[in-house]
């Protein structure tokens, strides 16, 4: 079984910093099967990212996916009001990463 | 528009039996993957379950193995997730998921809530 391990755990950041998320799988994987997912308290969960550089339908560009093997980043270049929020890697449209909180600084 | 809505959420004792079910629309409900993920209290995402577009083929993680069952009616486009022998760990918010992306869900629902509890 590929554990998926994120971090840091909560990132504190201002509006208009770079945010730098990891998702760390336990053995390589295919960038094939990397997803990276949005969720705020209340709401749907969001994909942003499938095959860990292909951004979804109406993502913004400041959200982008990088990596391979066993090392997967998620990057928003400049922190947008509406960005804080918990965001989650999953492998092979299965198991998910424990998740990063970017919170407001 | 696409849309997945789910329902059948409440209050069980463990032990207990639940089914909770998604309606879809705005797409060919045939011809997609869907999913179940849930969220505990405080907890991240965990997947639980897929169904084919056929239903011929579905996977769970092994912590319902042999206690849940996603079915689909095609005819219906919904999903269902039949869950049995429910325990206190599996409260949680449900979600049914379309799997539209290569190996990604990209519609998801509002979410179901399921509290076990005596």
């Amino acid at each position: 079984e590929i554990v998926l391990t994120q971090s840091p755990g909560t990132l504190s950041l201002s509006p208009g910093e770079r945010a730098t998320l990891s998702c760390r799988a336990s053995q390589s994987i295919s960038s094939t099967y990397l997803a990276w997912y949005q969720h705020k308290p209340g709401q749907a969960p969001r994909l942003l990212i499938y095959g860990a550089s292909s951004r979804a339908t109406g993502i913004p560009d400041r959200f982008r996916g990088s990596g391979s093997g066993t090392d997967f980043t998620l990057t928003i270049s400049r922190l947008e009001p509406e960005d804080f929020a918990v965001y989650y890697c999953q492998q092979e449209a299965s198991s998910f990463g424990g998740g990063t909180k970017v919170e407001i600084k | 528009e696409v849309q997945v809505v789910e329902s059948g959420g409440g209050l069980v004792q463990p032990g207990g039996s639940l089914t909770l079910s998604c309606a879809a629309s705005g797409f060919t409900f045939h011809d997609y993957w869907m999913t179940w993920v849930r969220q505990a209290p405080g907890k991240g995402l965990e997947w639980v379950a897929a169904i084919k577009g056929d239903a011929t083929a579905k996977n769970y993680v092994d912590s319902v193995e042999g206690r849940f069952t996603i079915s689909r009616d095609n005819a219906e486009n919904s999903l269902y997730l039949q869950m049995s022998s429910l325990r206190v760990e599996d409260t949680a918010v449900y979600y049914c998921a379309r799997a539209g992306a290569p190996w990604a869900f990209d519609y998801w629902g509002q979410g179901t809530r399921v509290t076990v509890s005596s």
